[in-house]
């Protein structure tokens, strides 16, 4: 366990549904970051959160919403999606000191969405 | 434009063997970079990492190693066994930009 947990580990969803991914971090980290894996494909970051505050959207789709309560969880909403959105949505968080992002960052073990 | 790759998608060796993973990155700003494994079902989990101003890093059975002027960075791992079967990836940043390559497949056969 690398102290990230993700809910659900599972997720089929419609295109027309409103679904959510949540992230919890049980490591003290001040960075938290969302991902999409594709298959096949490098790891494609999405979203940064520093100190509760967002600091990078890497030109993701309106449809992909993130929310950051505090340091410690974190959250993506979705709406509409597309079929091409099925993927594995990583989380990951990090101790971030600096604000930078070079520094390690351990991940959740993702959410496998499907959009029918 | 610059990008993280791997120069082989697979590698297949016999249990026991070395293993040895590379990477080629192009971006001369990256000052920091890190070895990443991933098993079926699982998110990535960090192995290794180094920074700028080394060029070689060891750890327990995996060494990295940095070679700044090819911009290269490769993975060793000693004594493969089945359990490192996975794929491996590797990542290059700095504070403004983290990149992930695509990832190798390492297989371990018996």
């Amino acid at each position: 366990e690398t102290g990230v947990t993700q809910t659900p580990r599972h997720l089929v969803m419609g295109m027309t549904n409103k679904k959510s991914l949540k992230c919890e971090q049980h490591l003290g980290h001040n960075a938290m970051y969302w991902y999409k894996q594709s298959a096949k494909k490098p790891l494609e970051l999405m979203f940064v959160y520093n100190f509760k505050e967002q600091t990078e959207n890497n030109s993701v789709p309106s449809r992909f919403s993130p929310e950051c309560p505090n340091s410690s969880h974190l959250f993506l909403h979705l709406h509409t999606l597309q079929p091409e959105d099925s993927a594995l949505y990583l989380c990951a968080s990090s101790l971030n000191p600096s604000g930078g992002l070079a520094d390690t960052q351990y991940f959740g073990p993702g959410t496998r969405l499907t959009v029918l | 434009g610059e990008n993280v790759g791997l120069h082989l998608p697979t590698l297949s060796v016999q249990e026991g063997d070395n293993s040895i993973i590379n990477c080629a990155y192009s971006n001369s700003a990256s000052d920091y970079f890190i070895w990443y494994k991933q098993e079926s079902g699982k998110g990535p989990q960090f192995i290794i990492d180094i920074r700028s101003n080394m060029d070689k890093r060891q750890g327990q059975r995996v060494t990295v190693l940095l070679n700044k002027t090819v911009k290269h960075l490769s993975l060793q791992i000693a004594a493969t066994q089945p359990g490192d079967s996975a794929v491996y990836f590797c990542a290059e940043s700095n504070n403004n930009d983290m990149r992930f390559g695509a990832g190798t497949r390492l297989t371990v056969k018996p």
